[in-house]
């Protein structure tokens, strides 16, 4: 069975700094997708990032990227500038592709910014 | 586009009551699903429809109905509130090839 682990529950990061969340996950599947979630206080689920697994080039968007390691079944994220809006908790994800509607999530990790 | 609505936004129930959770999408996405958030769990898989009339089981199915008449809709029953199922629920919609969920707003559900 698929598993995804997110073993920091908590991390901290001072404004305008780099801090990397941590996932690693375990299946047998070789065509794979990986996801960020970011969860503010709202509650709304929103996409951060996602990785093909048959990429090898690491995802990036804007401050956010990943550092995605097949082998090592291993997806972490940068967060690059950290910003006060940043603050939220964040979710690991692993999706099949064509099986929509069943993601394996993490167990989260919230992230707070010191101003 | 509204996206994925879900009704309603909060709900307090007493132990054995029943209660329907509304999910709608107006994306016209063939894949729904719903989701219970737990802390220092995540989000687990409760069930999933990949199309009018199919639906399917995902990890944490016991205690909740789906059925899935329509593609807009997909409503998830409790039949007897247990205490075990105070969680936020999410419903989260995706198309036929997609990848990516769409997820609604979430609903806080007590049982007491």
């Amino acid at each position: 069975a698929q598993t995804v682990t997110q073993s920091q529950p908590e991390m901290s990061v001072q404004e305008a700094e780099t801090v990397t969340l941590s996932c690693t996950y375990d299946t047998s599947e070789s065509d794979y997708y990986l996801f960020w979630y970011k969860q503010p206080p709202s509650r709304q689920m929103i996409l951060v990032i996602r990785q093909e697994a048959y990429k090898q080039q690491n995802a990036t968007e804007n401050r956010f990227s990943v550092n995605f390691q097949k082998a090592a079944k291993s997806f972490s994220l940068k967060i690059s500038d950290s910003q006060l809006g940043d603050a939220a908790m964040y979710f690991c994800a692993y999706g099949i592709y064509n099986q929509g509607g069943k993601l394996i999530f993490g167990q989260g990790t919230e992230l707070s910014v010191k101003p | 586009n509204a996206g994925v609505t879900q009704t309603p936004k909060f709900q307090v129930l007493k132990t054995g009551q029943s209660m329907t959770l509304q999910c709608a999408q107006d994306m016209n996405h063939e894949y729904m699903s719903w989701y219970r958030q737990d802390p220092g769990m995540g989000l687990r898989l409760i069930h999933y429809s990949v199309g009018a009339g199919i639906t399917d089981q995902g990890e944490v199915p016991n205690g909740y109905n789906v059925s899935r008449s329509t593609t807009e809709d997909f409503p998830l029953r409790l039949l007897s509130a247990a205490p075990s199922q105070t969680s936020v629920y999410f419903c989260a919609s995706s198309y036929v090839g997609g990848i990516e969920q769409f997820f609604g707003p979430g609903t806080r559900l007590t049982v007491l």
